[in-house]
Order: structure tokens, then sequence, then C-alpha cells
């Protein structure tokens, strides 16, 4: 399983945007990069996922580098409903199913 | 939406009891997932189902069991109950297309060994 690394805590103003980033240097070339999320007392939602090119749901957008070594999540306007713990995971296509999370991001977002 | 459902929601037992936990995955979903989440910790994988047959074992003690059901539904045994056992056990399902195979969370189960 790749490893990520994310910051351990994030903050943001409600309205603005956020970039939520993610190393993920050891990807391979067919895992996908997916994110979910975790709400307080909530278990882990699914946000998006990608391969290799930008991607956009109603949620948010990730942006994945060139070399995929890299991701971020976007949310283009953050709300207090978007505290949460954010997760990187990549996941290999065709192989475990299995969700690997790591130390997140804990992002905070004030009023 | 129908969702994934658990239960029960809380579950008290003391050391060295019992436990079974259930999970109702989404209709037409084919695959099973269940984690443990211990306090202050993130989500660990401990084991998951393909259509009724295990497809992956994670970090799931020889004390616990699982299976999946002919109506899909599944079942997480849990024997000899230790305090470390104590956490949020969450149950997961998805229908294998298009490679993504994104999982939906339930709300999970809170045990609490005392």
């Amino acid at each position: 399983d790749a490893k990520t690394t994310q910051p351990n805590s994030m903050e943001s103003n409600e309205e603005e945007p956020v970039h939520l980033p993610c190393n993920h240097s050891t990807i391979s070339g067919t895992d996908y990069i997916h994110w979910y999320r975790q709400l307080p007392s909530q278990g882990p939602e699914y946000v998006i996922h990608g391969l290799t090119s930008n991607v956009n749901n109603r949620m948010a957008s990730l942006a994945i580098a060139e070399d995929r070594k890299s991701s971020t999540l976007i949310l283009h306007r953050a709300t207090l409903r978007d505290a949460a713990v954010y997760y990187c995971i990549p996941r290999r296509q065709g192989g475990s199913e299995k969700l690997v999370f790591g130390k997140g991001t804990k992002l905070t977002v004030n009023p | 939406a129908a969702g994934v459902i658990q239960s029960p929601r809380h579950l008290i037992k003391e050391k060295r009891e019992t436990a079974t936990l259930k999970c109702y995955p989404i209709p037409r979903h084919d695959t099973v997932y269940w984690y443990q989440q211990g306090p202050g910790q993130d989500p660990q994988f401990l084991i998951s189902f393909y259509e009724k047959m295990q497809s992956d074992k994670g970090s799931i003690p020889d004390r616990f069991s699982a299976q999946q059901f002919s109506d899909y539904h599944s079942e997480l045994n849990m024997s000899s109950l230790e305090l470390g056992d104590s956490a949020l056990y969450f149950c997961a399902s998805s229908v294998r297309r298009g490679g993504s195979y994104e999982q939906y969370f339930g709300p999970g189960t809170r045990l609490t060994v005392t």
C-alpha cells in the first residue's frame, strides 16, 4: 500500500476555498486516488476519486499532479458542515479493496 | 436513498463475554467490509466479503469471526472480549463497477467493554 503524508490539521473560514494537500510519492501507476472524510461521530464518507485527470463532483474537486505523486482536494466554499478529518487513500485497481486510513487532516471551519 | 444499517448502535459488554454486530448493506451491493476505530485513532480494516466469500483479511484477532449471509447481511462475532476491544465498529458496503469501488459506511456500533 502506498504511503501518504497529509498535514495534521488545517483551518479555514466559512465561505472561503480550502486546499487540502496529500503526498503519495510511492503510488503505483494503477492506483486510484480516493478521498474520504469523517465528520464527528459519523462513519467515513466518500468524497471523490481520480486516476490521472482532475475531477469534479458536487462535493469537491480533485487536482492530481502530472507525476501523480501528490494531489489536492479542493472545497470551493467551505461550510461549517465540512469540518471533518479528510483522508487521502491510494487504492489499487483490481487489487485489495480495503481502505487503508493513514493520518488524515483535521479541517476546522471558522464561522 | 437507502444506507448501510448497523445494529445495535451501542453495546456494553463485560470482559470475557461475547458480542455480535450486524450489518445490512445497501441493496444490490455485493461487498461488505468491517473496520475498527479505537478512541482517537483512525479506522483500521478488519475483514471483507464479496458475494458471501471472504475476500480480504486485515488485523482481525483470532477471537473475532465474521460471515456474510445469503441475503448479503454480515455479522461480526467477537468472543472473549477484552477492554482493548472497546471501539467503534463500522461496516461499509460497495458494488463492483468501473474499477472505483467507493465504499458507503454505516453509522457504526459503539462497543464498550467493562
